[in-house]
């Protein structure tokens, strides 16, 4: 079974505070993508990574960075968060080569205060 | 630009009786299709998908959808349905320009009235 971990379910913050969100994948899968998710508009891609040290801008990546040192493990960085950054936060990874599956995580709900 | 649509924002049905979410896409070529899932509390699920072979696609939990390119649709139906397919369903497709991406609908939520 693919497992893709998410390093909180819930996270609250203050406006102007650094904010690491971690994801981990078990399965040796080369592409890693960070969403999030707000109601009604579906899925949003902020970046991916298609291997280590690799990473490519998705639809919204201002005020996000992301870090991916292993391949295991993909980092989203906010680094001054701000309220409009209040969300569900998805992680994802997909083999290379393989378009149609993308494993998700449970997901990080984010509250800026 | 590519995009899909996804019809309802909401769809209310009885148990037992037929579900149907509807799903408009718009691309310059045949394209991959899917249908993710959401459950309360519960990280997405690729429910089906569609990638040029046969029209007509099964999923897992009784789901089926149709590519209808005349129609340019991919809609989600089930003959009867549960109390536990309540969730979210999305409707995507890769997008044309990387197939690293993929292009999310917005949204369907599905309510099950006993």
């Amino acid at each position: 079974d693919v497992k893709v971990t998410q390093s909180s379910r819930y996270l609250v913050k203050r406006t102007g505070e650094k904010v690491f969100l971690e994801c981990v994948q078990d399965m040796d899968h080369e592409n890693m993508f960070w969403y999030r998710q707000d109601p009604g508009l579906g899925l949003r891609l902020i970046y991916f990574s298609y291997d280590v040290k690799m990473k490519e801008k998705g639809d919204i990546p201002e005020g996000y960075s992301v870090s991916r040192e292993k391949k295991e493990r993909f980092s989203l960085i906010l680094e001054s968060a701000s309220t409009n950054q209040t969300s569900m936060y998805l992680c994802a990874s997909r083999r290379q080569g393989v378009e149609d599956t993308q494993y998700f995580g449970p997901g990080t709900r984010l509250t800026v205060l | 630009a590519q995009s899909v649509t996804q019809l309802d924002s909401h769809v209310s049905v009885s148990e037992g009786t037929p579900v149907l979410l509807r799903c408009n896409y718009s691309s310059s070529y045949s394209p991959s299709l899917f249908w993710y899932v959401q459950h309360p509390n519960k990280g997405l699920q690729l429910l089906l998908k569609y990638t040029s072979a046969a029209t007509l696609v099964k999923g897992i939990n009784g789901f089926e959808a149709e590519f209808k390119k005349s129609e340019t649709s991919f809609h989600l139906t089930k003959p009867s349905a549960h109390m536990s397919d309540a969730a979210e369903y999305f409707c995507v497709v890769i997008s044309e320009d990387s197939n690293y991406q993929l292009i999310w609908g917005a949204g369907t939520k599905l309510i099950i009235k006993p």
